[in-house]
């Protein structure tokens, strides 16, 4: 049973490019969570979703940012326009039940220049 | 403002003894409460979990204590061993479903 998957690994973005980070959750998992994490900084909250819906969204910045999680595919977070400080790592974690453990990918680091 | 916070930033222990890991947390309505090691470029991973209504539980060679009274979370960790060298976070619940919120995070480096 693979983990959860998130790619790519690495991406590297200019400012004002558009940044999509992909995150196949565990099987069997339909809740998934996309966190943000600073250097030497704890994981910050951004946003929760069910297949087709957003459940929670209360962590994520009002304009540029947007995520989905379709009936078919992967989760999407998308950031449009980035700037630098957009620059970190993105993690996506996913639970079967949508209450206590998640499970997390190995994140996707977005480097903006 | 974050409403879980760590004691200490930085842990220093040798190969063999025991680690205590402590973390506050300040959500009276939070009732789930989780730790995580993360070690260098890889995502958060789940070392154990402990629910409000107890305030001990053992897994291999870690323990977690909940004292709700002081609204206060530790990790015990028997035995340190090199592969132990990771940053650690408590994460809880808020009384929410499923949004963890994380701490900043300790650094346990283990000599051997």
């Amino acid at each position: 049973n693979a983990g959860v998957m998130q790619n790519p690994r690495h991406l590297v973005r200019r400012r004002g490019q558009e940044a999509r980070l992909r995150c196949s959750p565990m099987k069997g998992h339909s809740h998934v969570y996309w966190y943000r994490q600073l250097p030497e900084e704890g994981l910050k909250f951004m946003v929760y979703l069910q297949k087709e819906n957003i459940i929670d969204e209360s962590g994520m910045p009002k304009e540029r940012f947007s995520a989905e999680f379709p009936k078919e595919g992967p989760s999407i977070l998308r950031i449009q326009q980035v700037v630098r400080g957009d620059s970190a790592a993105y993690f996506c974690a996913s639970s079967p039940t949508g209450y206590e453990k998640l499970f997390f990918g190995s994140g996707t680091q977005l480097s903006v220049l | 403002g974050e409403s879980v916070g760590l004691h200490l930033p930085t842990l220093s222990v040798q190969e063999g003894d025991n680690s205590i890991i402590n973390c506050a947390y300040s959500n009276s309505a939070s009732d789930y409460f989780i730790w995580y090691k993360q070690e260098s470029g890889k995502g958060p991973q789940f070392i154990i979990d402990i629910r409000s209504n107890m305030d001990k539980r053992q897994g291999q060679r870690v323990t977690v204590l909940l004292n709700k009274t002081v609204k206060h979370l530790s990790l015990q960790i028997a035995a340190t061993q090199p592969g132990d060298s990771a940053v650690y976070f408590c994460a809880e619940n808020g009384g929410s479903q499923g949004n963890l919120i994380f701490g900043k995070g300790t650094k346990l480096s283990v000599k051997p």
